[in-house]
């Protein structure tokens, strides 16, 4: 069965510290990846969307960035967080148009 | 591009209640409906879809959406809710074929009292 795995659960950062979030998957191949932001009462932004190895699309412009080094490994990157990079991050894959998402756990960043 | 309207924000029921959630999108040509739930502490997952076929579908947990095309909306019921289904409740739409792009619902939060 497939499986969604992403790290770290909680994360606290110093402002213009660098971040690295990490999400694979098992057992299954060349699933499209997402990164989303999920905000209380504003549900969830797609930031970031990959449907192959290095093929990265961003939804939205800001201090943040993507990258895709295997099939099923998706990395969410910054060079320096800002305050406003606060919040909480989940992971996603689905294989195609007709399927839904499976989700993970999700990781809650917070910027000091 | 598609959009998707939750119009309840806040939703507080007593157990045995009956359940109505509404979702309407916005998108002129053929979608994919997904109602997904994400109960306290837990990841989101789904709760029930639709592609095409029937438009009454029917989930997990005694859920169940009625898709209708002419009112682009597909409302989540529940007859009788219990309080184990206190969660927050995102419905979701994309196109359909081509690359998958879902657009979410602002969430509802849907709270039952014992």
């Amino acid at each position: 069965s497939q499986t969604i795995h992403q790290w770290p659960a909680t994360l606290v950062q110093p402002v213009g510290s660098p971040l690295s979030l990490e999400c694979t998957v098992e057992g299954t191949s060349n699933p499209n990846l997402y990164w989303y932001r999920q905000a209380a009462g504003r549900g969830l932004q797609l930031l970031f969307y990959s449907v192959g190895i290095g093929q990265i699309s961003s939804e939205v412009p800001q201090n943040l960035s993507a990258s895709r080094p295997q099939d099923r490994q998706f990395i969410l990157s910054s060079k320096k967080l800002l305050l406003s990079d606060s919040g909480f991050y989940l992971c996603a894959w689905t294989l195609g148009s007709n399927q839904p998402q499976h989700f993970g756990d999700g990781t809650r960043l917070s910027i000091l | 591009a598609q959009s998707v309207s939750q119009h309840n924000h806040h939703v507080i029921l007593s157990e045995a209640a009956s359940l109505e959630l509404g979702c309407n999108y916005s998108y002129g040509g053929t979608v994919n409906l997904f109602w997904y739930v994400q109960y306290p502490g837990q990841h989101l997952q789904l709760l029930l879809k639709y592609f095409s076929g029937d438009p009454l579908v029917k989930g997990i947990k005694g859920f169940e959406a009625e898709f209708i095309k002419s009112k682009f909306s597909f409302n989540l019921r529940k007859p009788s809710v219990q309080w184990s289904d206190t969660a927050e409740y995102f419905c979701a739409v994309s196109a359909s074929g081509g690359s998958y792009i879902p657009t979410f619902g602002r969430g509802t939060s849907l709270i039952v009292h014992p």
